[in-house]
């Protein structure tokens, strides 16, 4: 296992479509990430999951997003609806096993263009 | 409110220079800092890591110190190389509630002149 692994690494949509990404944790990490990032930002953070559960939402993640983890490996972000201001960075993070819990670990990012 | 600022936005030395990075943070109930590496188009690469009870640490040419008192941290990076070039990005991590995220400031980019 080399790392986060994130599928697709672009995705190029119109506007009002759905997207689905995926993110592939490092296998041992029980903890999982979501951010946003657009140009010349830092990450923002939207969800974390600590194993399958949920524990932390973002104000940014709307009713039009959601984050599932369903087996506590793998994890899916979806956007419904998506509008141009979506267009961004989709990052996805894991941390814990040896290295502790709270070192983060990213992969490459999804790059969302809605046009 | 948690905000971080970092400064200056961008960078630019010639080789060899040793730099530093500045990082700020209003709030100093903090779990850790992390600082973080960033290439164009790419994902993060983290780079150190400083637990709020530590003062410093350091990897290779790197070394990044933390006053949580004051607020601040910096990235000290020795014999500056054009394969350091890119955007630096320092995260802290609050104390409280589930600590799963960390709050990110806006990255200094850095470029290191041949």
């Amino acid at each position: 296992d080399t790392g986060v692994s994130q599928d697709p690494r672009h995705k190029i949509t119109k506007r009002g479509q759905n997207v689905t990404f995926r993110c592939d944790p490092i296998s041992e990490h029980n903890r999982l990430y979501w951010y946003r990032q657009t140009l010349g930002q830092g990450p923002e953070f939207l969800t974390y999951f600590q194993n399958e559960a949920q524990l932390e939402k973002s104000r940014l993640l709307s009713d039009r997003f959601s984050a599932e983890r369903p087996k506590g490996s793998f994890s899916t972000l979806e956007i419904q609806r998506t509008e141009q201001g979506d267009s961004a960075m989709y990052l996805c993070a894991s941390s814990g096993g040896l290295a502790g819990p709270y070192e983060q670990y990213f992969g490459p990012g999804t790059r969302l263009t809605v046009t | 409110k948690q905000e971080v600022t970092q400064i200056p936005a961008a960078l630019s030395v010639p080789e060899g220079e040793n730099l530093v990075l500045n990082c700020s943070f209003t709030d100093s109930a903090i779990y850790n800092l992390q600082w973080f590496r960033q290439d164009p188009g790419k994902g993060l690469t983290s780079l150190l890591l400083i637990q709020s009870s530590q003062r410093e640490q350091t990897s290779g040419r790197l070394n990044a110190s933390l006053d949580k008192s004051s607020g601040r941290s910096t990235l000290y990076i020795a014999a500056s190389q054009p394969g350091d070039s890119a955007t630096y990005l320092c995260a802290v991590r609050r104390r409280g509630g589930s600590q799963g995220n960390l709050i990110f400031g806006k990255g200094t980019k850095l470029s290191v002149k041949p």
